[in-house]
């Protein structure tokens, strides 16, 4: 299977601890987004990379937050001291940049991981 | 801003009839809009998108949409539901900065 992967699947940790997330995007693909998505809520846009670079951040994402792409391939999105709050599916989804003359490429979503916190 | 709103947050049908779902847009200058779905523990997948070509837009699994500038509308129709279709929709815009403006979403229910 060639498409984006997440890991884990599901996370439960209890209020206060930190975790990681791992997002594996599509070979080929230069840009990587995080989404978050809240019971019957559509997604939130979190932050994107292009390569290694970081260029967006939401204002969802608060100082707990942090995301790296460190050699412009997988990322990780890290929250620190969680809340309940941050229950919800992170989604992380990749694209190849648009070539001249068009505003979008296609994003190609992972299957997310579900964070419950207790 | 952009955004979308989807009117509808459960939609019910019996197999063998038509789709109808329905999202309104807000912009300031033409939007590209998108159509997604998810199914329970699958990603999210692109059914169809607009982007400024043509008005009536054909996605996979036979959806399709029309953008109406007038009505502010692109709504999402199938002529006929398939059991497989059943799962949560939505409505997208992108910003043209590649952040993705997701609609509450429409759960669509498939009768037998």
């Amino acid at each position: 299977d060639t498409g984006v992967s997440q890991d884990p699947r599901h996370k439960i940790t209890k209020r206060g601890q930190n975790v990681t997330f791992r997002c594996d995007p599509i070979s080929e693909h230069n840009r990587l987004y995080w989404y978050r998505q809240t019971l019957g809520q559509g997604p939130e846009f979190l932050t994107y990379f292009q390569n290694e670079a970081q260029l967006e951040k939401s204002r969802l994402l608060s100082d707990r937050f942090s995301a790296e792409r460190p050699k412009g391939s997988f990322s990780t999105l890290e929250i620190q001291r969680t809340e309940q709050g941050d229950s919800a599916m992170y989604l992380c989804a990749s694209s190849k940049i648009p070539y001249s003359g068009s505003s979008y490429n296609e994003q190609f979503f992972g299957p997310g991981t579900r964070l419950t916190v207790l | 801003a952009q955004s979308v709103t989807q009117l509808d947050s459960h939609v019910s049908v019996s197999e063998g009839t038509p789709v109808l779902l329905r999202c309104n847009y807000s912009s300031s200058y033409s939007p590209s809009l998108f159509w997604y779905v998810q199914h329970p523990n699958k990603g999210l997948q692109l059914l169809l998108k607009y982007t400024s070509a043509a008005t009536l837009v054909k996605g996979i699994n036979g959806f399709e949409a029309e953008f109406k500038k007038s009505e502010t509308s692109f709504h999402l129709t199938k002529p006929s539901a398939h059991m497989s279709d059943a799962a949560e929709y939505f409505c997208v815009s992108n910003t043209g900065f590649q952040k993705l403006v997701f609609g509450t979403g429409t759960r669509l229910l498939v009768s037998p």
